[in-house]
């Protein structure tokens, strides 16, 4: 099983402050990478996948990056509604889920 | 509207039996492979088990295999995950998500909102 590990746990980011949130897979994955946002109550969105391409309706202020075993997802300017949990994903071989990154307000 | 709704979550002994259901609506149900993704209170995501648009691939995770059974109907474009000898380690809320390829690059764009499942004496 391909084991993703993001990191920090827990990144404490000032309104309008760059964030940037990685992802690490335990062996290649090529780019079959995906980031999904969480909020409390609600249901994950994605927000990128191939590693790099924004989903439809995502603002350009989130970008991903990234290939093999190291991802980066990067969001520019963070706005009130940016505060969420992060979650990577592979679907290279298996499927599996990082244990996420929650961007909390500094 | 695009949409799926999970039911058949609740209250259940360890070891006893339960079934989720997922309906789906507004979009060719059998076109899709469609997963089961738990989340424990708390916690992050698991995922569970998938299942092809024809029901042919079949894949579950370690800590479910042998207890769980996924299966489909497209004719009621729905999604069903049995869930046997329950244990206390399942609580968690599942979610029954949607599984699209584009590129080659394989991602959930549509997910329920989850139904609760509580193991417990």
């Amino acid at each position: 099983e391909i084991v993703m590990t993001q990191s920090p746990a827990t990144l404490s980011v000032s309104p309008g402050e760059r964030a940037t949130l990685s992802c690490r897979a335990s062996q290649s994955v090529s780019s079959n990478l995906a980031w999904y946002q969480q909020k409390p109550g609600q249901a994950p969105r994605l927000l990128i996948y191939g590693a790099s391409t924004r989903a439809t309706g995502i603002p350009a202020r989130f970008s991903g990056s990234g290939s093999g075993t190291e991802f980066t997802l990067t969001i520019s300017s963070l706005q009130s509604e940016d505060f969420a949990v992060y979650y990577c994903q592979q679907y290279n071989n298996g499927l599996t889920f990082g244990g996420g990154t929650k961007v909390e307000i500094k | 509207e695009v949409l799926l709704v999970e039911s058949g979550g609740g209250l259940v002994q360890p070891g006893r039996s339960l079934r989720l259901s997922c309906a789906a609506s507004g979009f060719t149900f059998d076109d899709y492979a469609m997963h089961w993704v738990r989340q424990a209170p708390g916690k992050g995501l698991e995922w569970v088990s998938g299942i092809s648009w024809n029901s042919i691939i079949i894949d579950y995770a370690d800590s479910v295999k042998g207890r769980f059974t996924i299966s489909r109907d497209n004719a009621k474009n729905s999604l069903y995950l049995q869930m046997n000898s329950l244990r206390a380690d399942d609580t968690a809320l599942y979610y029954c998500a949607k599984l699209i390829a584009v590129s080659g690059y394989w991602y959930f764009d549509l997910w329920g909102r989850g139904t609760l499942v509580t193991v417990s004496s």
